[in-house]
């Protein structure tokens, strides 16, 4: 079975540091990935996505970047830290055929001092 | 743009009665449904799939289509407080992307 890692849980950062979140996805393969964000009460927002290693769709201009270095490794990024990226942010994977649902993973809360 | 409409609640309905939540969207070409739990402070878990007009059943829970219409619904009968989440209406084109709503919160009153 499909299983997807997400790490750390909580995380801890001062304004204007570096950011990276590693997600991994095993049991499949060439899974399409996604980073998300949730603000406190708020829904979704689709940060990034990827259909294959290298391939990265930005859906939000902001400080943030992701790559796909390997075809179940995602990686979210910031050389520098704002206090509005504070939130939960959300790994996702889903099977590449159509019409399939997508998976989360545990999630990482972020809260920049 | 794409949207996906949900009452945000909160809903509340007393334990081992039925919970109705509803989902509108905007793309009449939407060919893919799902609703996800999310538990406060947790990740979206998916529970329904539906992809079909008409009912589909799993355990306690319903998940109803009306293409025709642009509505999804999700019904749980004989609500436990453990159902008390807030629970996400998802639809998808069959690209790449899910469009979400902002979700629904649920209570269970014992």
């Amino acid at each position: 079975s499909q299983t997807i890692h997400q790490w750390p849980a909580t995380l801890v950062q001062p304004v204007g540091s570096p950011l990276s979140l590693e997600c991994t996805v095993e049991g499949t393969s060439n899974p399409n990935l996604y980073w998300y964000r949730q603000a406190a009460g708020r829904g979704l927002q689709l940060l990034f996505y990827s259909v294959g290693i290298g391939q990265i769709s930005s859906e939000v201009p902001q400080n943030l970047s992701a790559s796909r270095p390997q075809d179940r490794q995602f990686i979210l990024s910031s050389k520098k830290l704002l206090l509005s990226d504070s939130g939960f942010y959300l790994c996702a994977w889903r099977a590449g055929s159509n019409g399939q649902p997508q998976h989360f993973g545990d999630g990482t809360r972020l809260s920049i001092l | 743009q794409k949207e996906v409409e949900q009452n945000s609640g909160p809903l509340s309905v007393p334990e081992g009665a039925i919970a109705s939540l509803n989902c509108t969207y905007s793309d009449r070409g939407s060919q893919s449904f799902f609703w996800y739990r999310q538990y406060s402070g947790k990740s979206p878990e998916l529970i329904m799939s539906i992809y079909s007009n008409g009912d589909k059943e799993d355990g306690r829970f319903t998940a109803q289509l009306n293409k025709a219409s642009q509505y999804v619904s999700l019904l749980i009968r004989d609500s436990q407080p453990s159902d008390s989440a807030t629970y996400l209406c998802a639809e998808s084109f069959g690209n790449e992307k899910l469009t979400f709503g902002t979700g629904t919160r649920l209570t269970i009153i014992p």
